[in-house]
């Protein structure tokens, strides 16, 4: 089986602050991918970050970087620089090397304030 | 390129009704997926298309779901009847063949069952 957990449900940073999601999952594939999606107010589902499990270095897309640990099965999302832009729900997904579904967790609703 | 598109954004109807979802992928793109995300739970798979095949109907809740895809285009998931816990925003999602990465998403349908 394979799950993802985020256990914060709601997160706040000041702008210009930096910010950690957590996300944690469980899988018995050696081989997997790991992404962060935002979903804003409009709903529509935009991809933050991904990871390639076989891969060791870390991801980073601008202001957003990722501190993978493969062993102890976290994939953490950092965002630097925060901007009232990301206020967004942030969802942690999973996906299999066979099938193409995605596994979410919850998901993590960040508010950046001025 | 035009987004993947989803009909209607919103829809609310009595317990016992039918309602049908309507999901336009990306063109050219083979995979097509449906998500649903309940109020407050993680984002669940549905099922997932392979042009007009089903690949994966494991997460289908019930036999009131349908999904069809026809001429591998544009898809349809029809609730019939509804009940309450049918609520919540479902999403569409497409991806090229052996894509591994990501998929773009549509903006998600809001189904409240009254």
């Amino acid at each position: 089986a394979q799950t993802v957990t985020q256990s914060q449900p709601e997160m706040s940073v000041q702008e210009a602050e930096t910010v950690t999601l957590s996300c944690t999952y469980d899988t018995s594939e050696n081989n997997y991918y790991l992404f962060w999606y935002k979903q804003p107010p409009s709903r529509q589902m935009i991809l933050v970050i991904r990871q390639e499990a076989y891969k060791q270095q870390n991801a980073t897309e601008n202001r957003f970087s990722v501190n993978f640990q493969k062993a102890a099965k976290s994939f953490s999302l950092k965002i630097s620089d925060s901007q009232l832009g990301d206020t967004a729900m942030y969802f942690c997904a999973l996906r299999g090397s066979t099938l193409g579904r995605l596994y979410f967790g919850r998901g993590t609703q960040l508010t950046v304030w001025p | 390129e035009a987004g993947v598109t989803q009909f209607p954004s919103h829809s609310v109807i009595e317990k016992g009704q039918t309602v049908t979802l309507r999901c336009d992928p990306i063109s050219g793109h083979d995979n097509l997926y449906w998500y649903r995300r309940v109020m407050g739970k993680e984002i669940k798979f549905l099922l997932h298309f392979v042009k007009e095949s089903k690949q994966d109907e494991s997460g289908m809740p019930n036999n009131r779901f349908l999904a069809e895809r026809t001429g591998g285009t544009y898809s349809t998931l029809k609730v019939q009847p509804a009940e309450l816990e049918d609520s919540g925003v479902y999403f569409c999602a497409s991806s090229q063949e052996n894509r591994v990465w990501g998929y773009t998403f549509g903006s998600g349908t809001r189904l409240t069952v009254v």
